[in-house]
C-alpha cells in the first residue's frame, strides 16, 4: 500500500524552528517528486515547497522562502521541511505529497503545526 | 505568485451538471498544460480528480473532466451525486519549479 505518513509537528513559538518528516513507503521513493502542501485552519490549500527525485530542482512558494527549506534522504525513503523563523501566518496542517506528471496523486494525513507565545 | 482564481461556491441538483472555473495567467494555466484538480471532504486529506488539464488518474469516474482555454481551466462534473459534495481546488504549475492553488469552490448538491 502506497503511504506517506508526516511527523514533526507541533506547539512553537514564533520565531523558532520545527523540522517535518514526511515517512513514505509501499512505492520507489526516488523515483517521484515530492512536495509539501499545507492549510491553515479553515483556509484552502497552500502549496509549500516542492523538490525532485534527484534533489536538482527545488521551488518554495514565496511566503516560505529564505525560511522553509525541503530535502530528502532516498536512501532512507524520507522527505524532510525544515521550517526556521516560523510566524503566527505558518500555522496550518502540513501535508507531504507525492508527484504524479505535474501532479498531487498520494497525500499523507498531515501533521499540525501551531506558532504561538 | 498569486492564487488562481475560482468562484467561491457552485451548486447544483443531483444529476445535473457544474463547472468551476480556475482563472490565472500566462505565467501559470495559460503557459504550460499542468494543471490539477482536486476534491477535498471536510477533515480529509485532498483527492486528485484531474492532471494535466484533462487527464484523470486510474479509479476516478469519467462524471469528472478537465478542460483549459487560454489562462482559464475548468473542471466539470457531471451527473451530480450527493457525495460529490465537497471543497474543489485547482493547481498550476507557476515556473521555476513553483506550483500554485486556487483559493477553492465549495460544491453543495441541493
Amino acid at each position: 500500500e502506497v503511504q506517506l505518513v508526516e511527523s514533526g509537528g507541533g506547539l512553537v513559538q514564533p520565531g523558532r524552528s520545527l523540522r517535518l518528516s514526511c515517512a513514505a513507503s509501499g512505492f520507489t521513493f526516488d523515483d517521484y517528486a515530492m512536495h509539501w502542501v499545507r492549510q491553515a485552519p479553515g483556509k484552502g490549500l497552500e502549496w509549500v515547497s516542492g523538490i525532485s527525485w534527484n534533489s536538482a530542482s527545488i521551488g518554495y512558494a514565496d511566503s516560505v522562502k529564505g525560511r522553509f527549506t525541503i530535502s530528502r534522504d532516498n536512501a532512507e525513503n524520507t522527505l524532510y521541511l525544515q521550517m526556521n523563523g516560523l510566524r503566527p501566518e505558518d500555522m496550518a496542517l502540513y501535508y507531504c505529497a507525492k508527484g504524479l506528471r505535474d501532479a498531487f496523486d498520494v497525500w499523507g494525513h498531515g501533521t499540525t503545526v501551531t506558532v504561538s507565545s | 505568485q498569486s492564487a488562481l482564481t475560482q468562484p467561491r461556491s457552485v451548486s447544483g441538483s443531483p444529476g445535473q451538471s457544474v463547472t468551476i472555473s480556475c482563472t490565472g495567467t500566462d505565467g501559470d494555466v495559460g503557459g504550460y498544460n499542468y494543471v490539477s484538480w482536486y476534491q477535498q471532504h471536510p477533515g480529509k486529506a485532498p483527492k486528485l480528480l484531474i492532471y494535466d488539464v484533462s487527464e484523470r488518474p486510474s479509479g476516478v469516474p469519467d462524471r469528472f473532466s478537465g478542460s483549459k482555454s487560454g489562462n482559464t481551466a475548468s473542471l466539470t462534473v457531471s451527473g451530480l451525486q450527493a457525495d460529490d459534495e465537497a471543497d474543489y481546488y485547482c493547481c498550476a504549475y507557476a515556473g521555476s519549479y513553483t506550483r500554485v492553488f486556487g483559493g477553492g469552490t465549495k460544491l453543495t448538491v441541493l
